[in-house]
């Protein structure tokens, strides 16, 4: 596709109940980030894949957060047992490999997560 | 550690005017870049400008200027004339050499009034 895209747009979840999140990044880049934004906020960094390695995961909250990359192109994030703390709007980013350095990341709409 | 601020929480201003949007960084790393982004009511976040730490000169695009001052520790954003489809809120971020996480401020929701 021409962009980032993801989905659902919007998932409202009951508390305890499992959520996944998709992401389809530009075709080619290698590079693909999960941020987690919360309401007025800037993006907080969560996990970044290079291809289907998932090279860091330092920014998860916690062990019910899991993302994947398989085939390095989609990914997913998926949420177990959600908390309403995991409120927030998920975004996705890609770039080419110089993007990592460069810093121009390429983003979705985001996912934005209501937890009830 | 690193941080990015953003004071200005809110900033409404009328069509045409000039206005600037303040970002001041905290870093310990001699080599780092700066960012801004603009994300529209749409959500998605969408690149500026990249700066590094070695390049103070300032930059102009269009309307658009950014002011990098490293004996203040800012990296201000001016936009001239501003415009409706202005309005949007944007962040300023940071990166330390070799390290793909960036680090935003708050962010400034700017409201361009026609």
């Amino acid at each position: 596709g021409a962009g980032v895209s993801q989905s659902p747009r919007y998932k409202v979840a009951k508390r305890g109940q499992d959520v996944a999140l998709r992401c389809d990044p530009i075709s080619g880049h290698v590079s693909l980030f999960w941020y987690q934004q919360a309401l007025g906020q800037g993006p907080e960094f969560l996990t970044y894949f290079q291809n289907e390695a998932q090279l860091d995961k330092s920014g998860l909250p916690s062990d019910r957060f899991f993302a994947e990359r398989p085939e390095g192109s989609v990914s997913t994030l998926k949420i177990q047992r959600t908390q309403q703390e995991d409120s927030a709007v998920y975004l996705c980013a890609s770039s080419w490999p110089e993007g990592v350095n460069t810093g121009e990341l390429f983003f979705g709409e985001g996912s934005r997560l209501t937890v009830l | 550690a690193q941080k990015v601020t953003q004071a200005q929480t809110e900033i409404s201003v009328v069509e045409k005017e000039d206005v600037t949007l303040d970002c001041v960084y905290e870093t310990r790393d001699t080599t780092y870049y700066l960012f801004w982004y603009k994300q529209p009511p749409s959500g998605e976040l969408v690149f500026l400008i990249r700066r590094n730490s070695f390049d103070e000169q300032n930059e102009i695009s269009g309307r658009y200027s950014w002011n990098f001052q490293k004996s203040t520790s800012s990296f201000n954003f001016t936009i001239t004339a501003s415009q409706v489809v202005d309005s949007a809120v944007y962040f300023c971020a940071l990166s330390e050499d070799s390290n793909y996480q960036l680090i935003w401020g708050a962010g400034t929701k700017l409201i361009i009034k026609p």
